[in-house]
């Protein structure tokens, strides 16, 4: 079975500023990894993924991914934030065996203030 | 509508009855699955359709829970006899024949409060 860690529950962050969300995962198989993004009102989108290939993955809306295996980990970062980017945040991942059942975290809210 | 629709958005219950959730999935989409989400939680998954069949049904806690898909599209999700550790919002997605792994879309939920 598959498992998510996300290390912070919530994350204030000023407009323009950096902001980084922290995903940790445990896994005895190959996996996929996946980032989500709820804004207020929405249905969960897809933001990102790693499916195999090159480390650092490229999202929509100027999000990025880099996949560390030895540190298991999946950070999300964004070098500077709009007010827009205020949502909640899921890290999930999958057995490359059995890709459709996603493991999620409990999730990163991100409030963007001005 | 171009999204996955379900309903109804907003479902309070007494604790004993019984529950239909319904789910109408992206237009083309042949897979379907149904995630639930706890208050502070992320979504957990329930099952997976791909058709008309339960491809993977591991995820229902128990069997007051069950889904179907008749005709490979709708979906309705049942819960017998609710209970108020039931309360939470039940997340449909799909996804078309071509699926990009992982990328699941999916509606605004349905939330269930058992009382």
């Amino acid at each position: 079975a598959q498992s998510v860690t996300q290390l912070d529950s919530q994350v204030p962050v000023f407009e323009e500023a950096p902001v980084e969300l922290r995903c940790n995962y445990s896994s005895s198989v190959s996996v996929y990894l996946f980032w989500y993004v709820q804004y207020p009102n929405q249905g969960l989108q897809l933001l990102l993924k790693y499916l195999s290939g090159s480390t650092l993955v490229k999202g929509i809306n100027g999000f990025e991914a880099e996949f560390n295996k030895s540190q298991t980990s999946f950070h999300l970062r964004k070098p500077s934030v709009h007010i827009s980017d205020t949502a909640e945040y899921f890290c999930a991942v999958t057995s490359i065996y059995n890709d459709y059942k996603l493991s999620f975290g409990a999730g990163t809210t991100v409030t963007v203030r001005a | 509508g171009a999204g996955v629709s379900q309903t109804p958005s907003n479902k309070v219950t007494e604790k004993g009855k019984y529950v239909e959730l319904r789910c109408d999935p992206i237009s083309g989409h042949t897979a379907l699955y149904w995630y639930r989400q706890s208050l502070g939680q992320g979504p957990e998954f329930l099952i997976y359709f791909q058709g008309t069949g339960a491809a993977d049904d591991s995820g229902l806690p128990n069997d007051r829970f069950f889904a179907v898909r008749p005709e490979g599209s709708v979906s309705t999700l049942k819960i017998q006899r609710t209970e108020r550790g039931d309360s939470a919002v039940y997340l449909c997605a799909s996804s078309p024949p071509e699926r990009s792994t992982g990328e699941l879309f999916f509606g605004e939920g349905s939330r269930l409060t058992v009382l």
